[in-house]
């Protein structure tokens, strides 16, 4: 079945460093792919997505490319912040499945320091 | 325009019990998936309505259902409780068609003791 994997955290980083966080899938079809973050107490909010092959999505200084040819989804931010800190989800909706399902890695903790 | 929003926020509940959730979507969506999320497992979608309709379903057991009415309003019922149930359960609500985004509420937090 799809599944979605990303690296383990935490993940610990100084202010201003830059972050990547490596997301790859495993789909039967053509999905389309997601990043979400949660902060402490709080659900989960949309940072990105992308439902093509080479589409970039970005949002807030992150940005994550669609690579058919990896089957990846890295997020990567040039400079963090601390209001950075928070659980980042990687994600993908498989086009047969009408949305409304989606499957989602581990999860990656940040931890940006001053 | 409003978020969704999740009611109770928090729950305390003893095995064997039962417990209902309740979920309202942003305005316009007709769509509203489940998912709980736990430590150990992650989050794992536990089944989609659309129109009054369960679209999707997740790998959970039958004491674990839901329904939408007619103003897309959710709820997921719980039945015979297990000290495993104990999570976060989110909703989140979309248009519901290919790829468009699901927007997420605050959570129930249930506490099965």
């Amino acid at each position: 079945g799809d599944s979605v994997t990303q690296m383990e955290g935490p993940v610990t980083l100084s202010e201003e460093a830059f972050l990547t966080i490596n997301c790859t899938y495993t789909a039967t079809g053509y999905p389309s792919l997601f990043w979400y973050v949660q902060y402490p107490g709080e659900g989960l909010q949309l940072l990105l997505k992308a439902t093509k092959a080479d589409d970039k999505g970005s949002n807030k200084g992150f940005e994550a490319t669609y690579r058919k040819e990896t089957t990846s989804f890295h997020l990567e931010k040039g400079s963090v912040q601390v209001s950075d800190s928070a659980v980042y989800f990687c994600a993908l909706s498989d086009r047969g499945n009408q949305g409304g399902k989606l499957i989602f890695g581990q999860g990656t903790e940040l931890s940006v320091k001053p | 325009k409003a978020g969704v929003t999740q009611t109770p926020r928090y729950l305390i509940k003893t095995r064997g019990q039962q417990v209902t959730l309740s979920c309202s979507p942003i305005s316009g969506h007709r769509s509203v998936s489940w998912y709980q999320q736990t430590p150990g497992q992650g989050l794992q979608f536990l089944f989609e309505y659309f129109s009054e309709t369960q679209r999707n379903k997740g790998n959970f057991p039958g004491r674990f259902s839901g329904r939408q009415f007619s103003n897309s309003r959710s709820e997921m019922n719980v039945s015979t409780l297990e000290l495993g149930d104990s999570a976060l359960y989110l909703c989140a609500s979309s248009l519901g068609g290919e790829a468009d985004t699901q927007y997420f509420g605050p959570g129930t937090r249930l506490t099965v003791l």
